[in-house]
Formats: structure tokens, sequence, C-alpha cells
């Protein structure tokens, strides 16, 4: 399996643009998540999937910030418009179950790092 | 609130010696934790994870330990090598049953 892949890796933007970051899970995972990772802030989770469905979105941090996943193959993070402060590594994780004997191990992809002028 | 915290200054280690990590937690009682390596400008790597029942688990020359009543888990990498400088990130599993991650270590091995 190739892994989760993030499109693009590097995405320069004026403010007020609008930006949609992709993300590819790993085939026959359960669980998508969004993460921000910053200096400051550390590793921040956004919202999370479990078989495409929305469970919880309480990271997202403003209603500028949305996402989607059409189908288990596929999600997308949207930011629209985009502000100098969302400027930071986005990363998508996919992962099976994490209760009882699974480890829920993430899986991390290599990130999009957004770059907001 | 629940609270992770790792060290937050850079380990500096020998090649050759024993790296010990800290990652406190506080306000709450994990049912497992798992430890993550990563690199500059690439995602977390899974290393290992320990449970609430169990004291000590290791894997070729990591051991992480896992102390319920100190609240504390320690990450040891033994006979170090340059190889092994990264970023390692400390993430309990939080009461919303999501992880809840560390800010990290950054860990420095010296030929």
């Amino acid at each position: 399996d190739a892994g989760v892949i993030q499109s693009p890796r590097h995405e320069v933007t004026e403010m007020g643009q609008e930006v949609t970051l992709r993300c590819k899970p790993i085939s026959g995972h359960d669980y998508l998540f969004w993460y921000r990772q910053t200096m400051m802030r550390g590793l921040e989770l956004l919202i999370y999937f479990n078989n495409n469905v929305p469970i919880d979105d309480s990271g997202m941090p403003e209603d500028r910030f949305s996402a989607k996943m059409p189908n288990a193959s596929f999600s997308t993070l949207k930011i629209q418009p985009s502000e100098p402060r969302d400027s930071a590594v986005y990363f998508c994780a996919s992962s099976l179950a994490f209760t009882g004997p699974y480890t829920g191990e993430l899986f991390f992809g290599e990130g999009s790092r957004l770059t907001v002028l | 609130s629940q609270k992770i915290e790792q060290n937050s200054e850079a380990l500096n280690i020998q090649e050759g010696k024993t790296a010990t990590l800290t990652c406190n937690y506080t306000n709450y009682s994990p049912a497992y934790l798992q430890w993550y390596r990563q690199d500059p400008g690439r995602g977390p790597v899974f290393l290992l994870l320990i449970r609430e029942n169990e004291k000590e688990k290791r894997k070729e020359r990591l051991k992480v330990t896992f102390d319920t009543t100190l609240k504390q888990s320690l990450f040891h990498i033994t006979a170090s090598q340059p190889a092994d400088s990264a970023t390692y990130l400390c993430a309990p599993l939080g009461s919303n049953y999501q992880l809840i991650w560390g800010a990290g270590t950054k860990l420095i091995i010296k030929p």
C-alpha cells in the first residue's frame, strides 16, 4: 500500500483565497483524521471521520474551515477565505479502530505545508 | 483539563548511550499511550503502544514504560545512533477516545 497520500505538498497563497487540501487514506481504514501542526501549538486535531461520517469537528477553528469525505478513499479540507494565521502544516492520518484489540495507531501522510501571505 | 508534558528542551546524547525521554500526563488516566517519531518535513510515524495494564514494552532497541501511579511514561533508546535523531511525540488516549499529543522532544545523537 502506498500509505496516506496528501496533496499538494506545498501551497503558497494570498490572504482571502480559497485553499483545498486533499487526502487519500489507506484502503480499508475506518477512520480519517485532519490535524494541523505549528511550532506554537503542536499537533491539533481538527476533525475526524468514521466510515465517511464526520464524528467530531470541535477542533475546527472557525467557519472558514470545512471538511468532507464523499467516499472511503478521498477527503478534503477547505479554508475559505484563508488568513495568514492559517499558515501551518496540515496532516491527514488514517487508522483502523482504536478500541478492543486494536492499537489505533495512526498512519500519517507527509503533510501539506500551507503559507498564506 | 487533560495535559501532556514532554521535555521541551532538546536532548543531546552521545552515540552508543541510552536516551531517555519523559512524558507526563495529568488529570486523567489513559487506557493506553502511543509513541511516535517525527523527522523534519515528514509526518509522525508510530513506534510503540503500551496499555495501562502493561508496565513495559520492548521493540528492538526501544523500550517504553508506563507508571500509572506517577502518571508517567518513559521512552528509552539503547545503543543510540545518529539515525535516531528526530522529534519523539507522546500521545496518550484521551477521555474522548482521541489521542492527546505532547509537544515532542527533539533528540540529537552526536557521533
